[in-house]
């Protein structure tokens, strides 16, 4: 079953520590993005990829970093975590082109920095 | 400065009647919208879109209303059941310089229905 990953769901972690956020895909999408979200609060892009070797920042300033190595995945990494990345952080996939059908998202992550 | 705004952030309905969310934008150049469901610890769910060509579009219980004049677009679900209750974000696109065609969501509105 074509789906989109993310592990860990949740997270709890000391300050400075260095996190990655695993995100993967079956669905042979070309295009993957990150957003980030907090309670209320619309989702933000953080980063986008239009296939492999492609990064591009979003909307939303982010200390975080992705690659994207594969097709399929497309980790983020925050080399020195704080307290103020506590957040939700969804990945999404899509095919290029039309966005009439949209994102299709994973469970999420949900990060808590102490 | 939102592009996307959802101005009720919840709604509560009786069961079996109509749930109306509302969505409002600010750029003109936005050609598709879409509405995304989502559950508390799960990842948004795609519901419905439209292109900015038609004015409305429906798929069973959900029918998505736009209005171009108004830049305004609404989410009907006849009729709600409890298994609708969820936060509803309203995203939209536009192919213009710099957004790349990528989703700007609203913040959403949780929509409770009642039995």
């Amino acid at each position: 079953e074509a789906d989109i990953y993310q592990t860990p769901r949740y997270l709890v972690i000391g300050t400075g520590k260095k996190i990655t956020l695993e995100c993967s895909q079956t669905m042979g999408h070309d295009k993957m993005y990150w957003y980030q979200q907090d309670p209320g609060m619309e989702l933000h892009l953080i980063h986008y990829s239009y296939g492999v070797n492609s990064t591009e920042k979003g909307d939303l300033s982010s200390e975080s970093t992705v690659s994207r190595i594969r097709t399929e995945h497309f980790p983020l990494t925050l080399e020195s975590a704080r307290p103020s990345h506590t957040s939700q952080y969804l990945c999404a996939s899509s095919a290029l082109g039309t966005p009439y059908y949209g994102y299709t998202f994973g469970s999420g992550t949900r990060l808590t920095v102490v | 400065d939102q592009q996307v705004k959802q101005n009720s952030p919840s709604l509560s309905v009786q069961e079996g009647r109509i749930s109306i969310l509302n969505c409002d934008y600010t750029n003109s150049m936005f050609d598709y919208f879409l509405w995304y469901k989502k559950y508390p610890a799960e990842g948004p769910t795609f519901l419905i879109s439209i292109s900015s060509i038609k004015d409305k579009n429906e798929d069973g219980r959900f029918t998505v209303f736009l209005n171009k004049s108004a830049k305004h677009l609404s989410l009907h679900i006849v009729p709600s059941q409890p298994g609708d209750s969820a936060v509803y974000f309203c995203a939209a696109s536009g192919d213009y310089g710099g957004s790349q065609g990528n989703l700007i969501f609203g913040k959403g509105t949780k929509l409770s229905v009642k039995p």
